[in-house]
């Protein structure tokens, strides 16, 4: 079974903190992907990795980055934490192509205060 | 531009009763459609995908999908409603040159007893 494992499941951060988010995939999967989820927005993708060192913004990167210098470790950086970023952070994996589905970790509630 | 719909963010069924769950989706080539199930606190986790096979797809915990070109629509369905299948419900949509799959806002279904 494929797993794809986040470091954490509930976190609880200061206003300008600097937050990162682990992800990590056992299945030599190319892709990995972040996204956040609100109520009412459904999941919104923040930035994609198609291979190592390589990455692609989505939809809303803006106070994100992201790092892989390992296949299958994808970590999200909030450079300074705000009070708008508080959200559930999901991590999926998926081999290449549109055909291949994507597999989820658990989740991180992230709160910031 | 590829999009997804579903019609309802909440659905509201008795225990015993058809779940239908409606998604139509925009593409100009040749859609890959999935459906994905989150229960609370959770990652998303497949249902079922239609990769241009069988147009009736089955997947898992009774539900199935039927693929209908001429109204670019992939509604789910269940016989019949059990309680552990409140959750929300994802539909998502991509093609074969792209690795990112576009997310529907979900559906949140209610089993009343």
């Amino acid at each position: 079974d494929v797993k794809v494992t986040q470091s954490s499941r509930y976190l609880v951060k200061r206003t300008g903190e600097k937050v990162f988010l682990e992800c990590v995939q056992d299945m030599d999967h190319e892709n990995m992907f972040w996204y956040r989820q609100d109520p009412g927005l459904g999941l919104r993708l923040i930035y994609f990795s198609y291979d190592v060192k390589m990455k692609e913004k989505g939809d809303i990167p803006e106070g994100y980055s992201v790092s892989r210098e390992k296949k299958e470790r994808f970590s999200l950086i909030l450079e300074s934490a705000s009070t708008n970023q508080t959200s559930m952070y999901l991590c999926a994996s998926s081999q290449m192509t549109g055909r291949n589905e994507q597999y989820f970790g658990p989740g991180t509630r992230l709160t910031v205060t | 531009a590829q999009s997804v719909t579903q019609l309802g963010s909440h659905v509201s069924v008795s225990e015993g009763a058809l779940v239908l769950l409606r998604c139509n989706y925009s593409s100009s080539v040749p859609p890959y459609l999935f459906w994905y199930v989150q229960y609370p606190n959770q990652g998303l986790q497949l249902l079922l995908k239609y990769t241009s096979a069988a147009t009736l797809v089955k997947g898992i915990n009774g539900f199935e999908a039927e693929f209908k070109k001429s109204e670019t629509s992939f509604h789910l369905t269940k016989p019949s409603a059990h309680m552990s299948d409140a959750a929300e419900y994802f539909c998502a949509v991509s093609y074969y040159r792209d690795d990112k799959i576009i997310f529907g806002k979900g559906t949140r279904l209610h089993i009343l007893p």
